[in-house]
């Protein structure tokens, strides 16, 4: 059974920092592109970035309000799937899912990790 | 970057009318294309990919068609259970970009 589980939310200060994590099992990881997506409170799906299996380069690419500030990167030998994000802001509040693409894609999500950006 | 709009943002309609969702893309998408459910506090739930794909287990009242810029998710019969709001994203190259939502009500 395909499982995606996010981990790492919580509350932090604007300007702070935040490390997500997704664990994934049931599927082959390595060879799947990421990706996570995040949806404000009451607001639509954004997407907030993807990277690539290494095999096919296992590069990165973000969404404009993000760029140069979140960073996503993999860890194939655990199965796991992150995402560093700094400088955070208020507008980064949101539930952050994790998403897999790989013979289909996005067919399976993560329940989600609530980040709170508050003073 | 390729931006995508829905149409139309909300809308009501009566159990067993046929519902019609767009999606435009501002440049061609080939079939890249998939669109969602989202139920209020659920994860999204794929149900269409590459423009006319149907995800297998969902019900074959739902349908879609398209290619390159204009893309349509047609319910055939609406039903109760179909309540929610339906994004678009295209995944042709990034930014995988969604659509605003069309929240889908019964009148």
């Amino acid at each position: 059974e395909v499982q995606l589980v996010e981990s790492g939310g919580g509350l932090v200060k604007p300007g702070g920092s935040l490390r997500l994590s997704c664990a994934a099992s049931g599927f082959t990881f390595s060879n799947a592109w990421m990706s996570w997506v995040r949806q404000a409170p009451g607001k639509g799906l954004e997407w907030v970035g993807r990277i690539k299996s290494k095999t096919d380069g296992g590069t990165t690419d973000y969404a404009a309000p993000v760029k140069g500030r979140f960073t996503i990167s993999r860890d194939d030998s655990k199965n796991t799937l992150f995402l560093q994000m700094n400088s955070l802001k208020t507008e980064d509040t949101a539930v952050y899912f994790c998403t897999k693409y790989d013979t289909i894609p996005f067919d399976y999500w993560g329940q989600g990790t609530l980040v709170t950006v508050s003073s | 970057d390729i931006q995508m709009t829905q149409s139309p943002s909300s809308l009501s309609a009566s159990v067993g009318d046929r519902v019609t969702i767009t999606c435009r893309a501002s440049q061609g998408i080939s079939n890249y294309l998939a669109w969602y459910q989202q139920k209020p506090g659920k994860v999204p739930k794929l149900l269409i990919y590459a423009a006319s794909t149907l995800q297998s287990g969902v019900p074959s009242r739902f349908s879609g068609s398209g290619s390159g810029t204009d893309f349509t998710l047609t319910i055939s019969s609406l039903q109760s259970e179909d309540v929610a709001t339906y994004y678009c994203q295209k995944y042709s190259s990034a930014p995988w970009t969604f659509g605003q939502g069309t929240k889908v009500e019964i009148k």
